[in-house]
């Protein structure tokens, strides 16, 4: 059973526009939500958090947006750089679980 | 400062045979954790500890042991290699738990005939 899920396996967008890279998960007790980025031959790198007492969270050009009665989180990129075509991972955890879930990920391709 | 390191980068493996896949961070962390990536599965935990003489599974621990005996290190061992265990395995640390960003090595794509 995934608990977080990912639907959308690739994006394309252009240079300078949004991305928007989705999520889902089931399982209410989770309280805290991440997103790493992956380049292709390397490992995953932390990009942004959300706790669940918060529906927004900033860090420059990325801005996490939660909705907890619909069990959704989205991050935004903007502008979108050639730098940011990745592979995006969500994830979540909460309290005592000492565990990670990750959903399956989606390729984001920023064209020129 | 080397973060975490990951060795081998590849690995063959017969069917039946054993290995260990190494991991060692230098950042005095606490929390150390073992993933899987495959296709259209992202990231699955295997086994994880939050300290030196504690482990506990994951949702994949079938197949693979693991030990802690220090803080630095925390290997993977697998006891009799499946075709099924052909994949990417990463070794991740953080500080003290999961609420804290993960650190990941490059890891170790494994490929079992």
């Amino acid at each position: 059973d995934q608990q977080v899920k990912q639907n959308s396996p690739s994006l394309s967008v252009q240079e300078g526009r949004i991305s928007i890279l989705n999520c889902d998960y089931t399982n209410s007790m989770f309280d805290y939500f991440l997103w790493y980025k992956k380049y292709p031959a390397e490992g995953p790198t932390f990009l942004i958090s959300i706790s669940s007492i918060k529906d927004k969270n900033e860090d420059g050009r990325f801005t996490v947006f939660l909705n907890k009665s619909a069990k959704h989180l989205s991050l935004h990129i903007v502008p979108s750089q050639p730098g940011d075509s990745a592979v995006y991972f969500c994830a979540a955890t909460n309290q005592g679980a000492q565990k990670l879930v990750f959903g399956q990920g989606t390729r984001l391709t920023i064209n020129p | 400062n080397a973060g975490v390191t990951q060795t081998p980068k590849f690995q063959v493996l017969k069917t039946g045979q054993s290995m260990t896949l190494q991991c060692a961070q230098d950042m005095n962390h606490e929390y150390m954790s073992w993933y899987r990536q495959d296709p259209g599965m992202g990231l699955r935990l295997i086994h994880y500890s939050v300290g030196a003489g504690i482990t506990d599974q994951g949702e994949v621990p079938n197949g693979y042991n693991v030990s802690r005996s220090t803080t630095e290190d925390f290997p993977l061992r697998l006891l009799s290699a499946a075709p099924s265990q052909t994949s990417v395995y990463f070794c991740a640390s953080s500080y003290d738990t999961v609420y804290e960003k993960l650190f990941f090595g490059s890891g170790t794509q494994l490929s079992v005939l």
